[in-house]
């Protein structure tokens, strides 16, 4: 159970073209919906928290109008990254959050891999 | 603010060596604790958590224990697999009202034959 898969798992875009990439919970709902950017040899680097229903909350730094996240149902997220650029490149990671007897536990979509020309 | 710190790696061990992959943190309160695995070309897997000081969270052989006095969460097994090669991700989360997790650096673990 608990699973969380990404749409594409990779993609190759001309610059300046929009991209977006979905994120679904399986087999469960997930109120919320967290997406993250990964750098070569780096940590995660969380862009955005999405809750179904309303509009992301987005960390100190991070284009909300450059990164457009929609969290249409209980079950999917959207990230699109709009007018992408070469320094757009990168692995980007979704997580869906489950609240059980021991709290809250995230879990993580395999990733999509974004490389632009 | 909260912090996660991971030991520097790679990490290069033989099969069948002990692994022991430090994390220290610090927090305002007493969060919840999270080690997280990545796989070549994948996104993060959960391998255990502790939710509270003295639990000690296993799975596949691997263990950590959640040491409030010394603010850790080492991670250790007995006996490594080159199966075992990835990057760990240590984490914790704040249990108060929402929280997002704050991941350290992560570890790369190496395991030849």
């Amino acid at each position: 159970g608990a699973v969380v898969s990404q749409h594409p798992s990779w993609v190759i875009c001309k610059s300046g073209t929009s991209v977006k990439i979905e994120c679904r919970s399986l087999d469960f709902q997930a109120t919320t919906m967290f997406w993250y950017r990964q750098f070569p040899k780096q940590s995660l680097m969380l862009m955005a928290t999405s809750n179904e229903g309303s509009k992301a909350t987005y960390e100190q730094g991070v284009e909300k109008d450059k990164f457009l996240i929609n969290h249409a149902s209980l079950t999917l997220s959207t990230l699109t990254v709009t007018s992408a650029h070469p320094e757009d490149s990168s692995f980007y990671i979704c997580s869906a959050s489950v609240r059980g007897r021991g709290g809250e536990t995230q879990y993580f979509g395999p990733g999509t891999r974004l490389l632009v020309l | 603010g909260n912090s996660v710190t991971q030991m520097e790696g790679p990490v290069t061990l033989s099969e069948e060596a002990f692994l022991t992959i430090n994390c220290t943190y610090t927090a305002t309160g007493y969060p919840s604790l999270f080690w997280y695995v990545q796989y070549p070309g994948e996104g993060l897997q959960l391998l255990l958590k502790a939710t509270k000081a003295d639990d000690k969270g296993s799975n596949k052989g691997f263990e950590a224990t959640y040491r409030k006095e010394t603010t850790s969460f080492h991670l250790e097994k007995g006996s490594v697999q080159v199966s075992d090669s990835a990057v760990y991700f240590c984490a914790l989360r704040m249990n108060t009202g929402f929280q997002k997790l704050v991941f350290g650096t992560g570890t790369r673990l190496l395991v030849s034959p």
